[in-house]
């Protein structure tokens, strides 16, 4: 069965580094998100990409964030400066189409120190 | 905006008890409505759903009623297994919206 794969599973990192955290979705999917859940919190979503292009952001998801979908296969989030806030566990999701149901992967947990 | 609230955890349950997990949302329009379930080292997987009032969403034995009247989507299940240890969560997708509300989770543990 097609899964959503992200990589690595654990990164600890600086304050201040840059970090590029990596997901491939399902093959065949179109949109595609990042979430993410600080320890002890809810999930929270932090962008949709769609058509190679952001269809909406949040809040959280400021100019020390972006993501890319590179070579048609990876999707990343890339997180510039990382502050200790940034810790959390980031979800990626996929979805073939508007109304279909979104397909998660294990997450990677960042660690900032 | 958009909200989900549901029950703190952790559930500590004995094996074949009746799990309940209360699940309220705000929201305007009418939201698709989803529970998921996080095993041990695994990410989020789709447990069920229900996309308009009065449906009703089941799988693996557990169930969930889209109740307008009450905002809510509480998860029921009559006999729970060791095997049903996990994070439950409750999520809403707005009528216009793409992205999923989450509630906090609830953690749920079966001894045997």
């Amino acid at each position: 069965e097609p899964e959503v794969t992200q990589t690595p599973s654990h990164q600890v990192t600086q304050m201040g580094q840059e970090v590029i955290l990596r997901c491939v979705p399902i093959s065949n999917h179109l949109y595609f998100y990042w979430y993410r859940q600080i320890l002890g919190q809810k999930v929270e979503f932090l962008v949709s990409f769609y058509n190679n292009e952001i269809s909406e952001k949040s809040e959280i998801f400021d100019d020390q964030f972006s993501v890319e979908r590179p070579d048609g296969s990876n999707f990343t989030l890339k997180i510039r400066s990382t502050k200790l806030e940034d810790s959390a566990m980031y979800f990626c999701a996929s979805k073939l189409a508007a109304n279909n149901e979104q397909f998660f992967g294990p997450g990677t947990r960042l660690t900032v120190l | 905006g958009n909200s989900v609230t549901q029950m703190e955890g952790p559930v500590t349950l004995s094996e074949e008890a009746f799990l309940t997990i209360n699940c309220t949302y705000t929201a305007t329009g009418y939201p698709s409505l989803f529970w998921y379930v996080q095993y041990p080292g695994e990410g989020l997987q789709l447990l069920l759903k229900a996309t308009k009032a009065d449906d009703k969403g089941s799988n693996k034995g557990f169930e969930a009623t889209y109740r307008k009247e009450t905002t809510s989507f509480h998860l029921e299940k009559g006999s729970v297994q060791v095997s049903d240890s996990a994070v439950y969560f409750c999520a809403l997708r707005a009528a216009a919206g793409n992205k999923l509300t989450f509630g906090g989770g609830t953690r749920v543990l079966v001894k045997p």
